[in-house]
């Protein structure tokens, strides 16, 4: 079992609806982080939080420390968003253990 | 939010040469950089962890003498793929954190744009 999952693993979606991914890790954690890697290959930071929520325009991330897990939630999702969004735990270590992926495709 | 800058973000390479990636950090001091190999609908995997100064550490499994990795600068890492293989062909990527204090555990991690090597 990896201590980092996510689920779903792929998800397509209608352009505007609400779109939540989610990500479960079973080790302690100082941090998480969500990135998204665009087709390309490059990975964006999207969010590191180690409690509660935050928003930065259309995509809000939550985190549950009790529950060991966390949500990346996209409003209003656009074609654009159309990437693998990937949450990482930051154990009490300097290195980064992935999630597997989550596979977004936003049709119009 | 800071800058990592990876180059070439393509290559395509005879088997038997060498390829060497570079890793900036444009706007702040990497100590440490993380280089990733990426196979295709696979998550990351760490390959080494390279440290300012001194020698990379690497992970189980990956090959120091094929896989070298310099750090010379607080802002520069390479990592130097030699005598190429076709099964080398991957993605790399590398990461560098802003550390904070002494600890990256509460830091953002940023990326390189990645290179994508195809060995021929």
């Amino acid at each position: 079992k990896n201590e980092v999952e996510q689920s779903p693993q792929n998800l397509t979606a209608q352009e505007g609806e609400f779109i939540t991914i989610n990500c479960s890790y079973s080790v302690g954690i100082s941090a998480l982080h969500w990135l998204q890697q665009h087709p390309g290959g490059g990975i964006v930071s999207l969010f590191m939080l180690s409690s509660g929520k935050k928003k930065h325009g259309r995509l809000i991330a939550t985190i549950n420390i009790q529950e060991k897990h966390s949500s990346l939630h996209i409003t209003a999702s656009h074609p654009r968003d159309s990437a693998v969004y990937i949450c990482a735990a930051t154990p009490n270590t300097d290195k980064l253990i992935f999630g597997t992926g989550t596979r977004l495709q936003v049709f119009p | 939010g800071a800058v990592v800058s990876q180059h070439p973000s393509r290559v395509i390479c005879k088997s038997g040469t060498s390829v060497k990636i570079e890793c900036r950090s444009l706007d702040f001091q990497a100590t440490t950089m993380f280089w990733y190999r990426q196979f295709p609908k696979q998550s990351l995997m760490l390959m080494a962890t390279s440290n300012e100064g001194s020698k990379a550490t690497y992970e189980q499994g990956v090959e120091k003498d094929k896989f070298l990795i310099n750090h010379a600068s607080l802002t520069l890492s390479t990592l130097t793929v030699t005598s190429a293989h076709p099964e080398d062909s991957s993605f790399y990527i590398c990461s560098a954190r802003d550390r904070y204090g002494s600890s990256f555990l509460n830091t953002e991690a940023f990326f390189g744009q990645g290179t994508r090597l195809t060995v021929v």
